[in-house]
């Protein structure tokens, strides 16, 4: 099965750059992607990382490295809308299962 | 275009009981997933449908169970629910021609078992 390590919480001013890790521990999956949840909304869908690199999405960008384990979800230019619990997520190779990480809350101050 | 729709948003049941929870997928989708989430945790992947047919489970027991009908709606049933079934339940659709992994979540069904 799958387990994805996520930092609980980051606060960062607006302007600011964060950048969201997501370490993984895996026998084989297809991709990594990034869900965004505000408080009692339903999750939406970020980005998604199917190969080595970096994919940019306007002021988002996410990059998914196999060989450590490990991808990110960069926020640039922060904007209060931007606080909201981030999500990376894994389709696992044998199973079709998706499984999510514990989310990362980010806190957006003036 | 409507999006992924979900019926009731709260249901209130006692231990023991069974419930039904609907989804809708948004229109053109033909593959339907439910998650389980808990306050402050990540989703949890149930099952998922692809054109009628489960196509892959979730570490949950047997007593969760779903249906797809040929209008890609879904149910998700549970029987026998316990305190713990307390949690938000999201399906999310997406189709064969969408970016990897993209899916549409419908709002949630708070479900709270007394």
């Amino acid at each position: 099965g799958q387990s994805l390590e996520q930092p609980s919480e980051v606060t960062a001013v607006e302007g600011a750059i964060v950048q969201i890790n997501c370490t993984y521990q895996t026998s084989g999956f297809y991709g990594l992607s990034w869900y965004q949840q505000h408080d009692g909304g339903a999750p939406t869908f970020l980005s998604y990382n199917g190969l080595d690199g970096l994919e940019e999405t306007g002021r988002f960008s996410s990059f998914l490295s196999r060989s450590d384990s490990y991808g990110y979800l960069l926020l640039q230019e922060l904007q209060m809308k931007d606080s909201a619990s981030y999500f990376c997520a894994v389709r696992e190779a044998a199973g079709n299962k998706l499984t999510f990480g514990g989310g990362t809350r980010v806190l957006v101050k003036p | 275009e409507t999006g992924v729709t979900q019926s009731p948003t709260h249901l209130i049941k006692t231990r023991g009981q069974q419930v039904t929870l609907r989804c809708s997928s948004q229109s053109g989708h033909n593959t339907v997933s439910w998650y389980q989430q808990a306050l402050g945790q990540g989703p949890q992947f149930i099952f998922q449908y692809y054109r009628e047919e489960e196509n892959g489970r979730g570490n949950f027991p047997p007593r969760f169970s779903g249906l797809q009908f040929p209008n890609y709606s879904s149910e998700l049933n549970v029987n026998a629910l316990e305190l713990d079934d307390s949690a938000l339940y999201l399906c999310a659709s997406s189709s064969d021609g969408g970016r990897q992994d993209e899916q549409f979540f419908g709002p949630g069904t708070r479900l709270t078992v007394l």
